[in-house]
């Protein structure tokens, strides 16, 4: 079984950083694309970024290029999201997402921006 | 970027009716491999999203088959042939053919009437 937790978020001040992980499991990591996604409370959901399975392709929305870098280690099956520069906007339970295909989703982590 | 219109936006349905969703892409979601990347979601109450369908028509393992997917080009359906109570939640549409960005529908919040 598929198993994918979001760790790292938290509340932390405009202007500072945060690095979110995903542990996966229940599956070859190192076989799978990743993405993140993210979501307000009560809204939509809004993909972040994208990394190919050997980190080859690495992709991100416009309104995080430029201050957030994603990353992975599939020695140790994980994935990251390096979150500098936050904002109030950048406020939401962020997703780490299997595949392309978006075919399983963690529980997510939330993040809050505020001072 | 490529917009994807849900329609509607909430959709009360009474117990054992049929549902169907609309989704529209302001450009056709076939890509050069002939494929159309196009799948369909369910979030319920306090829960993380779940992939129904994928590329348009494919059906997930453990996806009731009374959920269906259909359409081609810009314009897509997601039909639920008869609405039970655990069907509760926001379902979105999702296109991957023309990324970056991977984008998202607006989500059709389904409530029992």
């Amino acid at each position: 079984e598929v198993h994918l937790v979001e760790s790292g978020g938290g509340l932390v001040q405009p202007g500072r950083f945060l690095r979110l992980s995903c542990a996966a499991s229940g599956f070859t990591f190192d076989d799978y694309a990743m993405h993140w996604v993210r979501q307000v409370p009560g809204k939509g959901l809004e993909w972040v970024s994208g990394i190919g399975r050997n980190s080859d392709s690495i992709v991100y929305a416009d309104s995080v290029k430029g201050r957030f870098t994603i990353s992975r280690d599939n020695a140790k099956n994980s994935l990251y999201l390096q979150m500098n520069s936050l904002r109030a906007e950048d406020t939401a339970l962020y997703y780490c997402v299997k595949g392309d295909w978006f075919d399983d989703w963690g529980q997510g982590t939330l993040v809050t921006v505020s001072s | 970027d490529v917009v994807m219109t849900q329609s509607p936006l909430s959709l009360p349905v009474t117990l054992g009716q049929p549902a169907s969703i609309s989704c529209r892409s302001s450009q056709s979601l076939e890509y050069s491999d002939g494929n159309t990347y196009l799948n369909w979601f369910q979030q319920r109450p306090g829960q993380s999203p779940r992939r129904l369908i994928y590329k348009v028509s494919n059906r997930d393992s453990g996806v009731p088959d009374r959920f269906s997917g259909s359409g081609s080009g810009t314009d897509f359906t997601l039909k639920i042939s008869r609405v039970e109570a655990e069907d509760v939640g926001v379902y979105y549409c999702m296109q991957g053919t023309h990324w970056p960005p991977i984008t998202f529908g607006q989500g059709t919040r389904l409530e029992i009437k």
